[in-house]
């Protein structure tokens, strides 16, 4: 699977969006981008995942770029509880491979 | 709907004691289920998963095992532990599809000390 890179952390104020950023360069054609959460002493949880164009469910946005190489999730309106850890993931979708790999994410605060 | 369940939520056993977690879903039928640790100040880390009852795959070596007697249940288990098999353990599910997107579920986890 292609390997992300994402900020270690980042801030946002209560109520504006929160953008993170992740890079996935050596993506290939049938890799789609995963986006996780893990609220501290809790399990991940899923959030949204796209593989061309972008996607929009009630919880966030999720914009591809055209070459794919980078991607950015949107909180729309941060709020406190979206303090928590943002794993971007990059794997193939179906057949055998059913891991996904974790890797430290973006510790994401969002401030009053 | 699909509800997972992990117990103890928290542990604390003596170097070389025994290790017992359970895992169970329900709600869904023939789930492929994970075993993963986070220790402290580190990320997840996939430890098993399996596809069908009795099938195990383990990705890293180490002093654990797992196994799946039944359909909905996910047992990790250890002989003897060791200080270094501290951490956070994560069991979540997913189900087969044709499309194969795979979205994993995760349980509330269990917080194990090694002392």
């Amino acid at each position: 699977d292609a390997k992300t890179t994402q900020p270690t952390s980042m801030d946002c104020a209560e109520g504006r969006a929160a953008n993170l950023p992740c890079n996935h360069s050596t993506i290939s054609g049938n890799e789609y981008v995963y986006w996780y959460r893990q609220i501290h002493s809790q399990g991940p949880q899923y959030i949204i995942h796209g593989l061309k164009n972008n996607e929009t469910n009630e919880m966030a946005s999720l914009i591809i770029t055209e070459d794919r190489k980078s991607s950015t999730l949107i909180l729309p309106h941060a709020t406190l509880r979206d303090t928590a850890v943002y794993y971007c993931i990059v794997r193939v979708g179906g057949g055998s491979n059913y891991k996904l790999t974790f890797g430290k994410g973006t510790l994401l605060t969002v401030n009053p | 709907s699909q509800t997972i369940h992990q117990w103890p939520a928290t542990l604390v056993q003596p170097v070389g004691s025994p290790l017992s977690l359970e895992c169970t879903v329900e709600g869904t039928s023939n789930p492929n289920l994970y075993w993963y640790r986070q220790a402290a100040g580190r990320g997840l880390q996939l430890l098993f998963y399996s596809v069908g009852i009795g099938q195990i795959s383990s990705e890293v070596p180490q002093n654990l095992s797992a196994s799946r007697p039944q359909d909905r249940q996910f047992i990790l288990s250890s002989k003897k532990l060791l200080l270094s098999d501290s951490g956070f353990y994560l069991c979540a599910w997913s189900a087969k599809g044709l499309a194969g997107i795979n979205e994993q579920f995760f349980g509330p986890g269990t917080r194990l000390t090694v002392l």
